[in-house]
């Protein structure tokens, strides 16, 4: 069975602080994506980024970074010099592929981030 | 841009009431998902579809029903509401048939079952 694991509930950081969520991932499947959304008070999930699992190159956007490593089966995401507007739930998410054939994705129990001024 | 439109953002049922949720989405994609979310939950997903009149059970069916009957259109039903199905609903779509397509969500619907 498909399993996604955010261990950390809730993180609550200082403006400027740097902070990494954790997203830890089960699969029998030998291709598969993994994807971050984000979840502003709004309540509209907004998708930030899909990786392949064939490509274990880390990922930059601006103050956003992502890390690969299928070895720890682990997809963390840091952002760098946080600032308020990055308050929000974040979810990690695990697509099926062609063992499992699940066609939808599988969702973490998300992590709350709280960016303090 | 795709947009996930949901029909209500807050509902008020009773126990009992048979509850329709409806999701539109006006991209032309195969795939339609309705999720609940709940506190330390994440998403867990309730049903899906992969063309119009099919739906596969997801993880947490029971209790409810889907209908599909145009491509834009996926509905979630509630056949008796309970307090149990007090949740916020997510409907989100996605293109393709491959495994890797992201989704497009609605901004959910609050369902209050008193």
């Amino acid at each position: 069975a498909q399993k996604v694991t955010q261990a950390q509930t809730e993180i609550s950081v200082v403006e400027k602080e740097d902070v990494t969520l954790d997203c830890v991932y089960e699969t029998r499947d030998t291709t598969y994506y993994l994807f971050w959304y984000k979840q502003p008070p709004s309540g509209e999930l907004v998708f930030l980024i899909r990786r392949n699992s064939f490509d274990e190159q880390n990922e930059i956007s601006g103050r956003y970074s992502w890390n690969f490593q299928k070895s720890t089966s682990s997809f963390n995401f840091t952002i760098t010099a946080s600032q308020v507007v990055d308050s929000a739930v974040y979810f990690c998410a695990l697509s099926g592929g062609l063992d499992t054939g699940r066609r939808a994705l599988t969702f973490g129990s998300g992590t709350r981030l709280q960016v303090q001024p | 841009d795709v947009k996930v439109t949901q029909s209500s953002r807050y509902l008020v049922k009773r126990t009992g009431e048979k509850v329709f949720l409806e999701c539109v989405q006006d991209m032309d994609h195969e795939n339609m998902f309705w999720y609940r979310q709940d506190p330390g939950l994440g998403l867990r997903l309730i049903y899906f579809s992969y063309d119009v009149k099919m739906k596969e059970k997801g993880d947490i069916p029971e209790g409810y029903s889907v209908s599909r009957e145009k491509k834009e259109r996926f509905s979630l039903i509630l056949e008796s509401a309970s307090t149990n199905q007090t949740s916020m609903y997510l409907c989100a779509s996605s293109s393709g048939t491959d495994f890797g397509y992201g989704y497009t969500f609605g901004s959910g619907t609050r369902l209050t079952v008193v």
